[in-house]
């Protein structure tokens, strides 16, 4: 069983159009997050969502809004794409840090034209 | 920023122990050492993580300083298939928001 799963795996798109992305774990975990990683293989942190608290990286674009309608799932979506938005984007969960990691999902590469 | 301080790549043969370390000077006494690697393609996979006490699991072994200042991941009989970039990173319990990644080191187990 897919512990933390994305989909889709691949997303190619034009500039200035919307997408999402959804995530979707098994853990049972309370917290769930949307890193970036980009070209330069950097990930970076975009959201964390624990218990309906967002936390926002100050970075992120306001472009990028993460929904939530359950405790199992954290999708992403993004509005407006630019070209350099094309990265790879994980999502994972985890539960008190103090027991354990987060996990992972396989990510989502996205290719923005 | 990360906290951590990593060389950039490492070499280990395979079958030999792959000994990863790691610098954390600035620790605070609420952070545990997390480690992760990701292999090529895939998401992160966490590995281990530990407070103070050595740690050991199925997949690697942590070993922690006294003054907690820097640790050590080790791989005890490497394969082909933990070639990865490796990633130390620190973290409090509870702020889950922090677990912010840097640049890692590139293992490559070479037969």
């Amino acid at each position: 069983d897919t512990a933390v799963s994305q989909t889709p795996k691949y997303l190619v798109t034009q500039m200035g159009n919307d997408k999402s992305i959804k995530c979707e774990q098994n853990l049972g975990h309370d917290t769930m997050y949307w890193y970036k990683q980009d070209s330069k293989k950097f990930l970076k942190i975009m959201f964390s969502y624990n218990n309906k608290e967002l936390i926002i990286n100050e970075t992120v674009p306001n472009r990028f809004s993460p929904k939530s309608p359950d405790k199992a799932h954290l999708n992403l979506h993004i509005n407006s794409l630019e070209l350099g938005d094309s990265a790879v984007y994980f999502c994972a969960s985890s539960q008190d840090l103090g027991s354990g990691g987060a996990y992972f999902g396989p990510g989502t590469r996205l290719t923005v034209t | 920023d990360a906290k951590t301080t990593q060389p950039t790549s490492m070499d280990c043969a395979e079958g030999r122990a792959a000994n990863l370390p790691c610098n954390h000077s600035t620790i605070s006494g609420n952070e545990y050492v997390y480690w992760y690697r990701q292999i090529h393609s895939q998401g992160p996979q966490y590995i281990i993580h530990g407070l103070k006490n050595n740690e050991t699991n199925e997949m690697a072994s942590l070993i922690i300083t006294e003054d907690r200042k820097s640790s050590t991941l080790i791989l005890p009989h490497a394969t082909l298939r933990d070639t990865a970039v490796y990633y130390c990173i620190v973290c409090p319990a509870y702020n889950t928001d922090k677990l912010i990644f840097g640049t890692g080191t590139r293992l490559q187990v070479f037969p």
